[in-house]
């Protein structure tokens, strides 16, 4: 059974700080998807990381994802507020056949 | 970007009502897919359709239903509500050509049974 664990659950940062969020998952993946979601909100997509090594950068975001040590880690660089929400990464491990198991979420507070 | 359209937004609702939740498309996606979370958790996949007539269960057991008899809609009914499924039931369609897109998820439906 595949299981995907995020770490940190929680985080609290202060403005202009950078950190990572790490994604580990059980089973052999090479698809990986990271969301956004605020508060009473729906999801929005990040980056879907599809192969070995793959970086996409988005802003002050950026994801990468490691096949082999089964870990995708998303970094913040120079946090804004407007980051702060529940960002979770979720694993294809189905063939393809897009069954995304989901992290529990890193629920991210960036202060003044 | 999809547009993904979920009512309603909110319901509350009485023990061993019949419900409905509707999802509908305009993008002519072909797979769909209905995700259950609950307050501060992950989403769990209870099902999913990759085209008109096809619909599976996913990896957490539902009692709910589910149909596919039109490309843009994905209704998702419960016979007999019960407090334990109060949760947000959020949908997502991606669209055809192969498995490797990213998932467009609606605003969700809040329910809560009383």
């Amino acid at each position: 059974e595949l299981k995907v664990e995020q770490n940190p659950l929680f985080l609290s940062m202060q403005e202009g700080k950078n950190y990572t969020i790490y994604c580990n998952y059980s089973t052999t993946s090479d698809r990986l998807y990271w969301y956004r979601q605020d508060p009473g909100k729906s999801l929005e997509s990040l980056f879907v990381l599809l192969s070995n090594g793959a970086v996409k950068q988005e802003g002050r975001l950026m994801a990468s994802l490691d096949t082999k040590a089964r870990l995708s880690t998303l970094h913040i660089t120079a946090a804004v507020h407007d980051l702060s929400a529940t960002y979770f990464c979720a694993v294809d491990a189905t063939q393809g056949a897009q069954k995304l198991v989901f992290g529990q979420g890193t629920r991210l507070t960036i202060n003044p | 970007e999809a547009d993904i359209y979920q009512t309603p937004r909110y319901l509350v609702i009485g023990t061993g009502k019949k419900i409905t939740l509707e999802c509908s498309q305009t993008m002519g996606h072909d797979k769909m897919y209905w995700y259950q979370q609950d307050p501060g958790m992950e989403l769990h996949l209870i099902h999913y359709s990759y085209g008109v007539n096809s619909t599976e269960k996913g990896d957490l057991s539902s009692e709910s239903t589910v149909s596919r008899i039109r490309t843009e809609h994905f209704p998702l009914t419960l016979e007999s509500a019960r407090p334990s499924h109060t949760s947000q039931y959020l949908c997502a369609s991606s669209p055809p050509g192969g498995f490797n897109e990213k998932l467009f998820f609606g605003s969700g439906t809040q329910l809560s049974v009383l």
